[in-house]
């Protein structure tokens, strides 16, 4: 399978706690996109890399997130002392040109 | 900053009668991408639009750019059962810093009794 992945699919976590995400892109894509998905909603962009450096980040991201994509290839996402308003799909999408290619996402429960 | 919205929000349908969703942005657009996700899955591209006044098909699916880039829409003729899903336009806006960044809209779900 050549599409995105993302690692956990699932997470459960107790309210402070700190957690990862981890997206693997197709390939030969160079950029790399992270998007919050909640229930009834479309997916609200977080942030932006292209290659490894990070070019966007959206208002909404708190300093509680923090994005990385040390060489250009796989990213992640650590969301610190989680709070349960954080409970979301984190979806992860890649492109080479403009049309952006979607992972399954990790849906994260904070309890 | 960038809003994207799209109405209906749900549309319920007979399979066989058309389907139509509307998206309009607050802002001009580069250009405009359509969504489909099917429930419990991920947003998966249908097509991009980049012209004013543009229109494409993919098959019983038609997709306008409005001539002021800041609407688009998307209809189905006779609507199938795996047409099932939400579908969500998304505006492509450039930054000053030449930045690219997806906003989507709130997505319409479409629901077909068969």
């Amino acid at each position: 399978d050549t599409g995105v992945s993302q690692n956990p699919r699932h997470k459960i976590t107790k309210r402070g706690q700190n957690v990862t995400f981890r997206c693997d892109p197709i390939s030969e894509h160079n950029r790399l996109y992270w998007y919050r998905q909640t229930l009834g909603q479309g997916p609200e962009f977080l942030t932006y890399f292209q290659n490894e450096a990070q070019l966007e980040k959206s208002r909404l991201l708190s300093d509680r997130f923090s994005a990385e994509r040390p060489k250009g290839s796989f990213s992640t996402l650590e969301i610190q002392r989680t709070e349960q308003g954080d409970s979301a799909m984190y979806l992860c999408a890649s492109s080479l040109q403009l049309e952006q290619y979607f992972g399954p996402g990790t849906r994260l429960t904070v309890t | 900053g960038q809003q994207v919205m799209q109405i209906p929000q749900y549309q319920h349908v007979q399979e066989g009668e058309d389907f139509t969703t509307y998206c309009n942005s607050s802002t001009t657009l580069s250009n405009i991408q359509w969504y489909k996700q099917r429930p419990g899955g991920h947003p998966v591209f249908l097509i991009q639009l980049v012209k004013s006044g543009e229109v494409k098909k993919q098959k019983r699916l038609t997709f306008q750019f409005g001539e002021a880039k800041k609407n688009s829409s998307l209809h189905i003729t006779a609507t199938q059962t795996t047409d099932v899903g939400t579908y969500f336009c998304a505006g492509l806006f450039i930054s000053n810093f030449g930045n690219e960044k997806l906003t989507f809209g709130t997505g319409t779900r479409l629901t077909i009794i068969p």
